[in-house]
């Protein structure tokens, strides 16, 4: 079974501070790893993916993360925060195989941007 | 051009009521998805649906009943409604061969 812990259910940042929101999972294999934002009152929006290669990937708005395999980890960052990055951010794992391919979804980090 | 909608975006009923909540999605996507985010945020699988066919169904309680009539197509028939069952419910889509699962817009049931 796999099971992931997001350290901090709200993380507060000033505006253009680093955002650093952690994501740890546990798994039998090396999962796939996603990292989603919800924005107040909508869907998720997948903001960045590893699947396999490089380890530190790239997202939308300017984010991004580095899987971390000895640490069984997936940190999400942004350099310097901004107002509209205020959201539910979700790190969530799915088995490599792809039956089923379900989400198992971290508890969220709600990120306050103060100006 | 939305890609995931579900239909209603809010939906209010009675205890013991029967409701059902509708997802389609245009990406041209075979395996489909329902979650669960509770009044917490915390979110869960309950079902998926690859070409009509059932193969996740994750311990729901059998008043649940979801149906596929197409690939395109999966809704969620809730009966004797509870007000545990009050929560959001994220319809998702990908295609057979890919990896990343594309949510809807959610649908905010309040059963009172």
């Amino acid at each position: 079974a796999q099971s992931v812990t997001q350290l901090g259910s709200h993380v507060s940042v000033s505006e253009g501070a680093l955002v650093l929101l952690r994501c740890n999972y546990s798994s039998s294999v090396p999962p796939y790893l996603f990292w989603y934002v919800q924005y107040p009152n909508q869907g998720l929006q997948l903001l960045l993916k590893y699947t396999t290669g490089a380890t530190l990937v790239k997202g939308i708005n300017g984010f991004e993360a580095e899987f971390k395999k000895s640490e069984t980890s997936f940190h999400l960052t942004k350099p310097s925060a901004h107002m509209s990055d205020a959201a539910e951010y979700f790190c969530a794992v799915s088995p490599p195989e792809a039956a089923g391919n379900k989400l198992t979804f971290g508890g969220g980090t709600r990120v306050l941007v103060k100006p | 051009d939305t890609a995931v909608s579900q239909t209603p975006k809010y939906l209010v009923t009675q205890m013991g009521n029967d409701k059902s909540i509708k997802c389609e999605q245009n990406l041209g996507h075979d395996t489909m998805y329902w979650y669960k985010q509770d009044s917490k945020k915390f979110l869960k699988i309950m079902f998926s649906y690859n070409n009509k066919e059932l193969i996740i169904n994750e311990t729901v309680p059998n008043r649940f009943s979801p149906k596929s009539p197409d690939k395109a197509h999966l809704n969620l028939h809730i009966n004797s409604l509870e007000l545990g069952d009050s929560a959001v419910y994220f319809c998702a889509s990908r295609l057979q061969q890919g990896v990343t699962q594309y949510f809807g817009p959610g649908t905010r049931l309040t059963v009172l």
